[in-house]
């Protein structure tokens, strides 16, 4: 499997415009998550799915930002409008689970935002 | 909520042992883990320790667990100008993660 795959691995947008990043999770993985990592907050998950279905979006920080998964191969990440702060390393990661307490997280390469 | 610690720097010599410490609050962790992640790139697994275990070995690294202090720690011997990076101490519940704030290893030569 090509493990986790983000795209694009760079957005340069301006302060006000939309912007969507896209993940594909690994094949057959059940769970998904989305992750935003900052030097002042380090890594911070936003969202995570279970089997296409939003479990927890506490950490998502306002209205402005949306996350979906339409089917088991596919999970966008939507801010609108964008802000300057928004910039980050945006991480989409993936698992299965086992049926047992271990859980490893596999995570693509990041989406690194510049809202200028 | 569940708390993970670590020191936010580390620097070492070529060929010098590296220690990176990590401590966590959960008492009913099960596994503890570590991931690396290198510049301009993702998390990925380095080891996990299950919770009834004191210590794993794996080639240069070794995983220490005291689970009275809840305090783990990984150990990189003869360290490499490659294992620069950041080092996250991780616990987790359910299929959640909570994610230290990684260690930056500097590797100086």
């Amino acid at each position: 499997d090509a493990g986790v795959i983000q795209s694009p691995r760079h957005e340069v947008t301006e302060m006000g415009q939309e912007v969507t990043l896209r993940c594909k999770p690994i094949s057959g993985h059940d769970y998904l998550f989305w992750y935003r990592q900052t030097m002042m907050r380090g890594l911070e998950l936003l969202i995570y799915f279970n089997n296409n279905v939003p479990i927890d979006d506490s950490g998502m920080p306002e209205d402005r930002f949306s996350a979906k998964m339409p089917n088991a191969s596919f999970s966008t990440l939507k801010i609108q409008p964008s802000e300057p702060r928004d910039s980050a390393v945006y991480f989409c990661a993936s698992s299965l689970f086992s049926g047992s307490a271990k859980n490893i997280q596999y995570f693509g390469a990041g989406t690194r935002l510049s809202v200028l | 909520g569940e708390d993970v610690e670590q020191s936010l720097f580390l620097s070492v010599r070529e060929g010098d042992s590296s220690v990176i410490n990590c401590t966590y609050t959960d008492s009913s962790s099960t596994y503890l883990y570590w991931y690396k992640q290198e510049p301009g790139a993702g998390l990925q697994l380095l080891t996990y320790i299950f919770s009834n275990m004191d210590m794993k070995q794996d080639q240069r690294l070794t995983v220490l667990l005291n689970k009275k202090d809840k305090h783990l720690s990984l150990r990189i011997a003869d360290t490499q100008t490659g294992d620069s990076a950041i080092y996250f101490c991780a616990d987790n519940y359910g299929q959640n993660f909570v994610f230290g704030p990684g260690t930056r290893l500097s590797v100086l030569p």
